[in-house]
């Protein structure tokens, strides 16, 4: 069965940066794409970022558009995602996912608090 | 990027169906055949339902369906069950981008 497992969360004060990771296992990790989505407390899902299964292409949400940066390491079954400048409206459930096109499988999600 | 328009809630007795609705436009939904709906419980991460407008993972019972006209994507539950209750997520691939539905609390009285 797929496993993706987020790490890295925690309370971070505005203008910080933090560093999160998603550890893969039970699949080919660099055959898929793989997503960031986030979900603030109470409200709908938000895509934040995708990366290609080779690293090479990535594409983000306006609204982390320079702030932030997906990565992965297909050596370590691992993706990254690297939050600058964090805000309080970046407060939410991260979560990484497999791709096939729009997601298929999630983790259970790293919580991100942005708060002085 | 805009979010994909949904309904906040609907609701339903056992037995019977619902239809969730999810509007994106030309650039989105419209577009590419490749909407996915979720189901969340609380607590829970989502759970894929639907991908590709209209096919199932394996393991999803057919009571779940979806198919899209023009730019609005549709997740129908027939024989709605007490399980079924959750929150349910549209999204659609847009090439350089994914956006998402609002959310959709599906209510079984």
């Amino acid at each position: 069965q797929v496993q993706l497992v987020e790490s890295g969360g925690g309370v971070v004060q505005p203008g910080r940066s933090l560093r999160l990771s998603c550890a893969a296992s039970q699949f080919t990790f660099s055959d898929y794409a793989m997503h960031w989505v986030r979900q603030a407390p109470g409200k709908g899902l938000e895509w934040v970022a995708i990366i290609s299964f080779s690293g090479n292409q990535e594409y983000y949400a306006d609204s982390v558009k320079g702030r932030f940066t997906i990565s992965r390491d297909n050596s370590k079954n691992t993706l990254y995602l690297q939050m600058n400048s964090l805000r309080p409206d970046d407060t939410a459930l991260y979560y990484c996912a497999r791709a096939i096109t729009t997601p298929d499988y999630w983790g259970q999600g790293t919580l991100v608090t942005v708060s002085s | 990027q805009s979010a994909l328009t949904q309904p906040r809630s609907v609701s339903g007795s056992p037995g019977q169906s619902v239809t969730i609705s999810c509007t994106g436009s030309s650039s989105d939904v419209g577009d590419y055949n490749y909407v996915s709906w979720y189901q969340q419980h609380p607590g829970k991460p989502p759970k894929l339902m639907i991908f590709d407008v209209s096919k199932r993972p394996s393991g999803v019972p057919d009571r779940f369906s979806g198919s899209k006209s023009g730019n609005t994507a549709s997740l129908t539950i027939s024989g709605l069950q007490a399980d079924d209750e959750g929150d349910y997520h549209c999204c659609s691939y847009a090439g350089r981008y994914t956006v998402f539905g609002g959310g959709t609390k599906v209510t079984v009285l």
